[in-house]
């Protein structure tokens, strides 16, 4: 079974611009959580969607934005990029038929922002 | 304020010894925990999980450890191999009625594991 795939792998971008990421989770997985990795901050959690419906949110501002396809497939979108925003980001997929479970995560998109 | 903390940025094990790594957290309300291991340039990599009615989950060479009293976490790799060399992630989900994949991370701890 393959497993999360996350296109593009690495990106770069100016201040002021904005960018989508792809995830395409494992097949049948239906919860997509994304999350954003920089040093010394762990993974720092953005949100989830479930059934194309944002299901959790984490503390980040509205630049921020997410979306679930019918296909489980979902998109982070990042507006007006700002130099603090350079990180990876990466997306999980579960099941999510249980409380018990486990997230498989992709291999991430890294993002530089100049 | 970090909910899930690892105090340790990094450490160094000789090869076949064992390897412990910390995790404590504050927020009372985690009933789930998960360890995952990073390689660089991969996303991280489940290890093993324990729920907080259990005190202890073992899976051939790695076994976590969880005490509520003091909200410590603690994974064990016996014995440790240059392969587990990678950073280690310590990460918890609060209890709630929906079944909401929002889990809290550590900020990792780098394992060495010297030949």
């Amino acid at each position: 079974k393959a497993g999360v795939t996350q296109t593009p792998r690495y990106l770069i971008k100016t201040r002021g611009q904005q960018v989508t990421l792809s995830c395409s989770p494992i097949s049948g997985h239906r919860s997509v959580s994304w999350y954003q990795q920089t040093p010394g901050q762990g993974l720092q959690f953005l949100f989830e969607y479930f059934s194309e419906t944002q299901r959790n949110k984490g503390n980040f501002p509205g630049r921020f934005s997410g979306r679930q396809f019918s296909n489980s497939r979902s998109e982070m979108n990042v507006s007006t990029l700002e130099l603090g925003d350079s990180a990876l980001y990466l997306c999980a997929s579960s099941l999510s038929r249980g409380r018990r479970e486990t997230q498989y995560f992709g291999p991430g998109t890294r993002l530089l922002v100049l | 304020d970090q909910q899930v903390k690892q105090n340790s940025p990094s450490l160094s094990v000789q090869e076949g010894r064992i390897s412990i790594l910390n995790c404590d957290y504050t927020n009372s309300m985690f009933d789930y925990f998960l360890w995952y291991k990073k390689y660089p340039a991969e996303g991280p990599t489940f290890l093993i999980s324990i729920s907080s009615i259990k005190d202890k989950n073992e899976d051939g060479r790695f076994t976590v450890f969880l005490n509520k009293s003091a909200k410590h976490l603690s994974l064990h790799i016996v014995p440790s191999q240059p392969g587990d060399s990678a950073v280690y992630f310590c990460a918890a989900r609060e209890a709630s009625d929906n079944y909401g994949q929002n889990f809290v991370f550590g900020p990792g701890t780098r394992l060495s594991v010297l030949p």
